[in-house]
């Protein structure tokens, strides 16, 4: 079964702390991995990654895939109090098909 | 550029009555793809087109339709509303992988 995995579920920091988010996947015939950030509305695209150890890069966010050991981490420096959203992860195979993952809830504390 | 509009924003229906979510974009886009968001569940792929005329079925696809006549919409039917369809449905299209998703639909079923 394909899956996509999170962790955490839930995180709280304060401004200026850096998180790392995970997300893990089982898919076959895996195309890429795309990372999305969500505020009580629509997602919005963050990031795709398809090829390893490439990280891609976006004012203080940053992310890099390993398909050799299957995951992705979102890395978010100097957090500020826009960065509280969930993160979404998700997988998409090459018969077009996307696996989310739960999300991670971050929440950033002034 | 409107982007992905979806129409409505709202919906209460009763247990048996039908209706359709539409679901337009004017990008161009070939890929286009309806998800529902639940509480705890994260997205979850319900049908997705890969160009006009060409349909196909997610991970959740039993009570509900599509199709795409032309490449801008792609409506979803709902033939005989549930309990269980109460969620928050999202229309996406996208083109080399960046998705776009349009600002939701809420949905629920009494």
């Amino acid at each position: 079964e394909d899956k996509v995995v999170q962790s955490p579920l839930s995180l709280v920091v304060h401004e200026g702390d850096t998180v790392t988010l995970n997300c893990s996947y089982e898919v076959t015939n895996f195309r890429s991995l795309l990372w999305y950030k969500q505020e009580k509305k629509a997602p919005t695209f963050l990031f795709m990654l398809t090829s390893s150890g490439i990280e891609k890069k976006s004012g203080r966010l940053s992310s890099i895939l390993d398909k050799k050991e299957l995951f992705s981490i979102l890395n978010i420096t100097a957090t500020q109090t826009g960065d509280s959203a969930v993160y979404l992860c998700a997988v998409r195979n090459t018969g077009n098909q996307f696996y989310f993952g739960t999300g991670t809830s971050l929440t950033v504390i002034p | 550029n409107a982007g992905v509009t979806q129409i409505p924003k709202f919906q209460v229906l009763k247990t048996g009555q039908s209706m359709t979510l539409q679901c337009a974009q004017d990008m161009n886009h070939e890929y286009m793809s309806w998800y529902r968001q639940d509480p705890g569940m994260g997205l979850r792929l319900i049908h997705y087109s890969v160009g006009a005329g060409i349909t196909d079925q997610g991970e959740v696809p039993n009570g509900y339709n599509v199709s795409r006549s032309t490449t801008e919409d792609f409506p979803l039917r709902l033939l005989s509303a549930a309990p269980s369809q109460t969620s928050v449905y999202f229309c996406a299209s996208d083109q080399g992988g960046e998705q776009y998703f349009g600002p939701g639909t809420r949905l629920t079923v009494t």
